[in-house]
């Protein structure tokens, strides 16, 4: 348990459902993060917020859209996706130049 | 080129023997440098944290080359258990933001 904690830990969605996946840290960082992992593929960075802000935007296409309401809590709302979306999605939480943490993920199936 | 590259491996690696490999960056400028271990199907989980003089956990061994711009882990007397995907972690604290970058991965898979 890393006190990174994300919601649902699978989903399977049809490519015309609208969903979200949750991630929570009370680990007080101040930096949190969303990672998409393919089969035998690298992790690749999706957004980052700092400080409740979005700093990094990694060339994500706008069915993804990512919410962080507070520092303790980021969303990460997905609406009319396609099969190749399929992944597992990674949240992580981090201060500074620290180590990060990551949850457990979420693994998306895209039908 | 890209940012934090890995030899994906597999490094086949007997049981009891060391393995070592490297990890090379591209950004001079990064500040913090990590080694984490992912299992199958599993989240990423902090190895260790490799500091400018070097740092030894148990059977691990983390060396940094800022010239070189490359971190390395060694892992000694390996163990069955320590077959896993090996991620260089690099990470950058820009203006804005904090910024980690993941290499692909080495794989490495310990036999009998």
């Amino acid at each position: 348990e890393t006190g990174v904690t994300q919601t649902p830990r699978h989903l399977v969605m049809g490519m015309t459902n609208k969903k979200s996946l949750k991630c929570e840290q009370h680990l007080g960082h101040n930096a949190m993060y969303w990672y998409k992992q393919s089969a035998k593929k690298p992790l690749e960075l999706m957004f980052v917020y700092s400080l409740e802000e979005r700093v990094e935007n990694n060339s994500v296409p706008s069915r993804f859209s990512p919410e962080c309401p507070n520092s303790s809590h980021l969303f990460l709302h997905l609406h009319t996706l396609q099969p190749e979306d399929s992944a597992l999605y990674l949240c992580a939480s981090r201060s500074w130049d620290t180590e990060a943490f990551f949850g457990q993920g979420t693994r998306l199936t895209v039908v | 080129r890209k940012e934090v590259e890995q030899d994906p491996g597999p490094f086949n690696v007997p049981e009891g023997a060391t393995v070592a490999f490297n990890c090379t960056y591209s950004n001079s400028a990064s500040q913090s440098f990590f080694w984490y271990r992912q299992d199958c199907r599993k989240e990423p989980k902090l190895l260790m944290s490799v500091y400018s003089s070097g740092n030894e956990d148990g059977r691990f061994t983390a060396q940094l080359n800022r010239a070189s711009q490359y971190i390395s882990l060694l892992i000694r007397d390996s163990k069955l258990s320590d077959s896993a995907t090996y991620l260089c972690v690099v990470g950058d604290v820009q203006a804005a933001g904090n910024k980690l970058t993941f290499g692909g991965g080495t794989r490495v898979l310990v036999k009998p």
